[in-house]
């Protein structure tokens, strides 16, 4: 079974420009989260879908920040303008359950550097 | 507000030893507190969990303990190998919400 893909892997941008990453979930899982890490900081929770509803987007650093999961299948977060304060390493997770203490499986993360 | 906390950015511990990780949380409506391990260019895999309402749950070389009270928790790997050298992530969610809070990480070698 195919795990958590994302895409792509690196990013460098300039300040001010647009970059759209992308989530692939395990088949079947409803759950779709996103994250983000800082370097050397923790894993910071930016939102939360089930299906192709928001289930909780109480983490999203400002509306630079829009993300999408249309079909309820992949998703997509656009970082429109970027800034300097932008990078860092965006991790996808996907899990099948909403309860609490579930496993949520993780992507390699897309690191992403605005210059 | 950073509500999960590991205040040890390292650890450094020799093969065979006890590795203790800690971790320190602010809020009492957590339910469910996991430990995730990562290595270097991957994303965190999932390692062992534990309920509010447990003490102590143990899989293999793997121990968490919860204490309440305290509001802290512990990972203990015993023995503990050069493969489990990674960082490791205290994680802590609520009962009917899965969205998770981490901390910083602790940066775990084990030196053969």
């Amino acid at each position: 079974e195919a795990g958590v893909t994302q895409f792509p892997s690196h990013s460098v941008i300039e300040k001010g420009q647009t970059v759209t990453l992308r989530c692939d979930p395990i088949s079947g899982h409803d759950n779709l989260y996103w994250y983000r890490r800082v370097m050397g900081k923790e894993i910071k929770f930016l939102l939360h879908f089930v299906k192709e509803s928001k289930q909780d987007e109480s983490g999203m650093p400002n509306n630079r920040f829009l993300a999408e999961r249309t079909g309820g299948t992949y998703s997509t977060l656009k970082v429109q303008p970027a800034e300097l304060e932008d990078s860092g390493v965006y991790f996808c997770a996907s899990s099948q359950g909403l309860a609490g203490g579930q496993e949520q499986f993780f992507g390699p993360g897309t690191r992403l550097t605005v210059l | 507000d950073q509500q999960v906390k590991q205040n040890s950015p390292s650890l450094s511990v020799q093969e065979g030893r006890i590795s203790i990780l800690n971790c320190d949380y602010t809020n009492s409506m957590f339910d469910y507190f996991l430990w995730y391990k990562k290595y270097p260019a991957e994303g965190p895999t999932f390692l062992i969990s534990i309920s509010s309402i447990k003490d102590k749950n143990e899989d293999g070389r793997f121990t968490v303990f919860l204490n309440k009270s305290a509001k802290h928790l512990s990972l203990h790997i015993v023995p503990s190998q050069p493969g489990d050298s990674a960082v490791y992530f205290c994680a802590a969610s609520g009962i009917n919400n899965n969205d998770m809070r981490f901390g910083a990480g602790t940066r775990l070698t084990v030196k053969p």
